[in-house]
């Protein structure tokens, strides 16, 4: 079965700080996909990023960096010099290849406090 | 359109009434998917869409609930007799449903917040 954990419920950072979101995954299946989204206080899902399960390189974009390792099935968030407008809930995601559905954590509320 | 709409974008029912949620998806994408968010939550997967067909019905929580896609397009989802912990911001999200291919990715739309009294 395939499960995603997101075991921090709320984090409140004050802004500049960095902070790391956790995902950490479950899947027996080798080949897969891992996503993270933001849900802003306006309440749509925005798509951050995806990663393949064959492509360990983190990704840098902006302020925002990410590290997966299939060692400890973990793809995590950092936000650096966090602001604001970073307030939201972020969701991460898994999807098996060749199927649709994607599984859900539980998300992560992230409080920005000026 | 350029992305997901949903409509109503709210909606407030009494208790027993039957209601009716419109998705419709980003053009070109073949896979819909219905989620619900209670106040405070995370995503409950509810139904998904290939096409015009559901694979997976798991996620749909009683027999009042029921989603039809039509023409591969536009998804309804159908409530009956409402009940009030049905009230929850439902989303609907669409994607190429290109299962084998590594770029395949959902897309969500705005949400209907439901709320019965």
């Amino acid at each position: 079965a395939q499960k995603v954990t997101q075991a921090q419920t709320e984090i409140s950072v004050v802004e500049k700080e960095d902070v790391t979101l956790d995902c950490v995954y479950e899947t027996r299946d080798t080949t897969y996909y891992l996503f993270w989204y933001k849900q802003p206080p306006s309440g749509e899902l925005v798509f951050l990023i995806r990663r393949n399960s064959f492509d360990e390189q983190n990704e840098i974009s902006g302020r925002y960096s990410w590290n997966f390792q299939k060692s400890t099935s973990s793809f995590n968030f950092t936000i650096t010099a966090s602001q604001v407008v970073d307030s939201a809930v972020y969701f991460c995601a898994l999807r098996l290849y060749n199927f649709n559905k994607f599984y859900f954590g539980s998300g992560t509320k992230l409080n920005v406090k000026p | 359109g350029a992305g997901v709409s949903q409509s109503p974008s709210n909606k407030v029912t009494e208790k027993g009434k039957d209601v009716e949620l419109r998705c419709d998806p980003i053009s070109g994408h073949t896979a819909l998917y219905w989620y619900r968010q209670s106040l405070g939550q995370g995503l409950e997967f509810l139904i998904y869409f290939q096409g015009n067909s559901a694979p997976d019905k798991s996620g749909l929580p009683s027999d009042r609930f029921s989603a039809e896609r039509t023409g591969g397009s536009v998804s309804t989802l159908t409530i009956q007799r409402t009940q009030q912990e049905d009230s929850a911001v439902y989303l609907c999200a669409s994607s190429f449903g290109l299962a084998a291919s590594s770029t395949d990715t959902q897309y969500f739309g705005p949400g209907t917040r439901l709320t019965v009294l």
